[in-house]
């Protein structure tokens, strides 16, 4: 059974730093491209970073030269560095797995990220 | 990056059906868009109904379908039931591993 957990969110100032971590099992973690996707009441599911298994990043617009997705496939492990983190960045973050790296197949049940002073 | 549009709110009858879309801003949606579908009960992870446009995804029923219908992607849900009450999202596949979202569309059945 596919299982992604995600951690490391929690309260941050307006300009501050976080890193989320994706913890995958139950799949060939190297195999799989993955998401981050995240979620806010108001503006629904929002589509943030992809990373190919060969590594390569995409990201949206709204995040791009803040944001930074990395995997460690030795630790079957997907990361989100955020930087320069603003109030509309808050919502719940959650990794999925990319099913033939065009849609999103499965699904973690997030890490609350709040960015307020 | 395109604007990805649905209907912000529908409603069916119980053992109705409804078709909801999702189109773009500018241009028309095809299979080369990839579409897919998620349905999430508010608090719950979401759940992917339907990939490349009419994939169903493991163990959903087969009274949800996807198709394109005109210049729209569109999901459609025969003989709704109660627990099909939801907020419903589309994604567009944009290419270079980009995704677009639409804003949703939630469903009441009633």
């Amino acid at each position: 059974e596919v299982q992604l957990l995600e951690s490391g969110g929690g309260l941050v100032q307006p300009g501050g730093s976080l890193r989320l971590s994706c913890a995958a099992s139950g799949f060939t973690f190297s195999s799989y491209a993955m998401s981050w996707v995240r979620q806010t009441p108001g503006r629904g599911l929002e589509w943030v970073s992809s990373i190919g298994t060969g590594g390569t990043p995409h990201s949206a617009d709204s995040v791009k030269g803040r944001f930074t997705i990395s995997r460690d496939n030795s630790k079957d492990t997907l990361y989100l560095q955020m930087n320069s983190l603003r109030a509309d960045d808050t919502a719940v973050y959650s990794c999925a797995t990319r099913g033939g790296s065009k849609y999103f197949d499965s699904w973690g049940q997030g890490t609350l990220v709040t960015v307020s002073s | 990056q395109a604007v990805v549009t649905q209907e912000s709110s529908f409603s069916v009858s119980p053992g109705g059906t409804v078709t909801l879309t999702c189109g773009l801003s500018s241009g028309s949606v095809s299979t080369s868009y990839y579409p897919s579908w998620y349905q999430q009960i508010p608090g719950q992870t979401p759940r992917t109904l339907i990939y490349s446009t009419n994939t169903r995804s493991s163990g959903v029923p087969d009274r949800f379908s996807g198709s394109i219908l005109g210049n729209k992607a569109a999901l459609t849900i025969t003989g709704a039931q109660a627990d099909d009450e939801s907020d419903y999202y589309c994604a567009l596949y944009m290419g270079s591993g980009i995704s677009v979202f639409g804003g949703g569309t939630k469903l009441t059945v009633l």
